[in-house]
This record gives structure tokens, sequence and C-alpha cells, in this order.
């Protein structure tokens, strides 16, 4: 079965510290994988994709994202996380083939320390 | 560009009555549209996507006499809420996809928060 799992609830570090965000994926054809912020008040915001290519995708804010298939791993990462930056994180797979739709993991909350 | 709104942004309705929300895609066309539903602390389920000029494809366990969409025109979508009750009380966000393929990026809306008396 397609599934995204995101095995964080909430995670919490200081202003300047670095951040990595979880997720893994199962499906059984080429993933479309995709990165959302969703702050209160505004729609989700893409924040980086990938289907092929670079393995290492950059997007914006300063986020980047790697995408290991042996893991079936697609980790969101920025080096030096800001105050603004505290929001929900979801990880997404778009599936290639039959119906196309998007599959969320449960989100990743992120709280950010002065 | 690649605006996504929704309206109303909130809304309180009595047991029994029917509310209508609105999708509109700004600046762009929307070939396809697809409207979730989040619970709190959950994440987003898909409950049904829409192709302009056809009907709504719903997903399992959705029922389509409840949550009636339509996709009229490339630029509206629309989802009624029928006869709701306070179950139905949730977030529902709507994206837009200008295209039908994996490779056409969904862009969200801001969600419209439903509570149900």
């Amino acid at each position: 079965a397609q599934s995204v799992t995101q095995p964080d609830i909430h995670i919490t570090v200081s202003e300047g510290a670095s951040l990595e965000l979880r997720c893994n994926y199962s499906y059984g054809a080429t993933p479309y994988l995709f990165w959302y912020v969703q702050s209160p008040g505004q729609g989700l915001q893409l924040l980086l994709k990938y289907f092929s290519g670079d393995t290492l995708v950059q997007g914006i804010k300063g986020f980047e994202a790697e995408f290991k298939r042996s893991q079936s791993s697609f980790n969101l990462r920025k080096p030096s996380v800001h105050w603004s930056d505290a929001a929900e994180y979801f990880c997404a797979v778009g599936t290639t083939s039959g119906t196309y739709k998007y599959i969320f993991g449960t989100g990743t909350r992120l709280k950010v320390l002065a | 560009g690649a605006v996504v709104s929704q309206h109303p942004s909130w809304v309180i309705c009595k047991s029994g009555t029917s509310v209508k929300i609105e999708c509109r895609s700004l600046d762009f066309q929307a070939t396809t549209m697809f409207w979730y539903r989040q619970f709190p602390k959950q994440s987003l389920m898909l409950m049904a996507t829409s192709n302009e000029g056809s009907k709504a494809t719903y997903e399992q366990g959705v029922e389509k006499d409840k949550f009636l969409i339509n996709h009229a025109s490339l630029t509206l979508s629309t989802l009624t809420v029928t006869s709701a009750h306070p179950e139905d009380s949730s977030f529902y966000i709507c994206s837009a996809s200008s295209g039908r393929v994996y490779t056409d990026t969904q862009y969200f809306g801001p969600g419209t928060r439903l509570t149900v008396l």
C-alpha cells in the first residue's frame, strides 16, 4: 500500500541550530516527492520537489532534501533554523501511475526556541 | 503566481443545514482540483478529485451525496456539505493543478474551518 511516514510528530530546535525532518515512503513505482510547509492561516506552501536527477534537491527558504532510494527516505534539512520556520511540515508522495493524487504524511510540528 | 483562494475562511452552521465552500485559482487555469479534509493535528486526507466539466472522483469511504463537488469552470470548484452534522466539523482544504498528471504541481488554498453546531 502507498504510504508516507513522518516519525517525528513534534521537533524543537534552538534558533540557529540545524534541522532534519524525516520522511519515509512506501510506493511501488518511482515516486514524485514533495515537502510542504503549513503556517496558521496560510495554505500549504511548496518547499521543494523531486522526481528524477540529482538526489539532493534545493528548495526555497534555505531548505534542501535528499532522496535515498535504498532507504525509501526523503529527509528535509536546513543548516540554520530561523524563528520564522516554526510551522507544520508535510512530506507527500505524488502518484506517478494510475490516478493522479498526493498521499501526505502525518506532519511534523516544528517549534523554534529563541 | 499560482494562487488559490478559498471562501469562506471559516463558517459556523446549525446541524442539518448545507454549507458551500468555494475554491478559486486566481492566476491560472485549474484543469484539476482536489478537496482534502484535515482533522486536528492530523494529515490531509484526500476526499475527491475533480476535473473541469466532468464528475468528481471520490476516495473510498467518502459519501458523494453528502459532499457535493462541482467544477464548472477552469477557475472555480465548489464543495457543498449537505445536511451537515457535528462530525462534519473539520478543516477543508482545496488544491488546484493546471494539469492531470504527476508532473503538474498542486497549489493549495488557505483552507476553510467548518464548525457544525
